[in-house]
């Protein structure tokens, strides 16, 4: 079965960074790029970035270029999103999940649960 | 940047009926686009992907059509568990974006 398990809800206050994790299991980590997602309360979808869990190669939205980074543990298989800078606008759930791509035509489309990140003074 | 958007932003609609809903590329981007459901407080399901090719388990009501810039994603007969919000994502390029959403709701 394959499952994608985020840390847990964090609660931060303006100006620090939060780091969240992404622990894969049920397939080969290194098969599949992971995504972030962003959904803030009430709002829409909106894509982070990515990883290639296979060399670590990134992508991101150019809305959280210089702020967002995104890594991959092959020993762990485990992929981590961290956020600096956090403000209030951050306050969302974010999603890691395999998504479907050009690369792959079956549709691998896993997602975790979402983690709550809540910027609050 | 490709940009997406969706219209309408949202519907009402009775059980039965036929819901379109369209999405727009502001690039090419071939059959590169995938349509997801998501109810209030869950997971986004994937429902479509490669634009008209159906996810498994998911009922044949749905369907998905077009390539290039424009994508519809189909209901043939509205039921009561389709109330959610409907994203297009495409997946042709860097950066992936998903359309605004529109969202579904019974009459």
């Amino acid at each position: 079965e394959v499952q994608l398990i985020q840390s847990g809800a964090a609660v931060r206050k303006p100006g620090t960074t939060v780091k969240i994790s992404c622990k894969v299991s049920g397939y080969t980590f290194t098969d599949y790029f992971i995504h972030w997602v962003q959904q803030a309360p009430g709002k829409g979808l909106e894509w982070v970035g990515l990883v290639d869990p296979e060399d670590g190669e990134t992508m991101l939205a150019e809305k959280f270029q210089g702020r967002v980074t995104i890594t991959a543990d092959t020993s762990t298989d485990t992929a981590y999103m961290e956020l600096s800078s956090l403000r209030s606008e951050d306050t969302a759930v974010y999603f890691c999940a395999t998504l479907a791509d050009y690369y792959d035509s079956s549709g691998y489309d896993y997602w975790g649960q979402g983690t709550l990140v809540t910027v609050s003074s | 940047d490709i940009q997406m958007t969706q219209s309408p932003s949202s519907l009402s609609a009775s059980v039965g009926d036929r819901v379109t809903i369209t999405c727009r590329a502001s690039q090419g981007i071939s059959d590169y686009l995938a349509w997801y459901q998501q109810k209030p407080g869950k997971v986004p399901k994937l429902l479509i992907h490669a634009a008209s090719t159906l996810h498994s388990g998911v009922p044949s009501r749905f369907s998905g059509s077009g390539s290039g810039t424009d994508f519809t994603l189909t209901i043939s007969s509205l039921q009561p568990e389709d109330v959610a919000t409907y994203y297009c994502h495409q997946y042709s390029s860097a950066p992936r974006k998903f359309g605004p959403g529109t969202k579904v709701e019974i009459k």
